[in-house]
């Protein structure tokens, strides 16, 4: 059974630093991308990032590039996010995913969340 | 970048069949997919590459994707099927997810 379980959300001041962690476990993990998402309070789901399986290659949504980074060790089958000069807007719960898709002989198709974690709720207030 | 338009609420009786359109530039060329989302719950996939369901999900959920618009089509409606659903595709161009806005199903 896949498993994915969040933690390392809080609350933080602005301009302050969190680091969330998410546990995997039911697959082989080094063999996944990984992605975040996250869900402001009454607001819809806003894609955050994506890592390969090796971890070799990521991208970032506008809003959180070049302040947010996604990581992966594999060894400990764990996901990582860490967040970095975090805004009132970064308010919201972030989900961690297991992606899923396929690539033909140009390159990647296309991917989707086939297994979400329950999501941990990051609050940016002073 | 690339959007994806949902309306706001689709409201069905039960025993029905409810359709939820997710509108894009020409997302007939990117494969679709829909995320089922509960009150206070994480979502889960209930339809993915435009037409296939995951193993668990039930028949009734179905998808389409042709032109500017992919469609979600639940048929005999149940009152369990209240939810937010949501669109998603990845924009080769940007490297890039795109989520539509959701749609909040109200089951009459």
């Amino acid at each position: 059974e896949v498993q994915l379980l969040e933690s390392g959300g809080g609350l933080v001041q602005p301009g302050g630093s969190l680091r969330l962690s998410c546990a995997a476990s039911g697959f082989t993990f080094s063999s996944s991308a990984m992605s975040w998402v996250r869900q402001a309070p009454g607001k819809g789901l806003e894609w955050v990032a994506t890592i390969t399986g090796s971890g070799g290659s990521t991208s970032y949504a506008d809003s959180v590039k070049g302040r947010f980074t996604i990581s992966r060790d594999n060894s400990k089958n764990t996901l990582y996010l860490q967040m970095t000069s975090l805004r009132a807007e970064d308010t919201a719960v972030y989900y961690c995913g297991k992606d899923d898709g396929y690539s033909d002989s140009s390159g990647p198709v296309t991917s989707w969340v086939d297994y979400w974690g329950q999501g941990t709720l990051v609050t940016v207030s002073s | 970048s690339y959007l994806l338009t949902q309306p706001p609420s689709v409201s069905v009786a039960p025993g029905t069949t409810a359709t939820i359109p997710c509108g894009g530039n020409n997302i007939g060329a990117n494969s679709v997919h829909w995320y089922q989302q509960m009150p206070g719950q994480a979502p889960l996939l209930v339809v993915y590459d435009d037409d296939d369901r995951p193993s668990g999900i039930p028949e009734r959920f179905s998808g389409s994707n042709s032109g500017n618009t992919a469609t979600l089509t639940i048929t005999r409606v149940e009152a369990g099927d209240e939810a937010d659903y949501y669109c998603q595709v990845w924009d080769s161009r940007s490297d890039h997810w795109v989520f539509g806005g959701g749609t909040k199903l109200t089951v009459l």
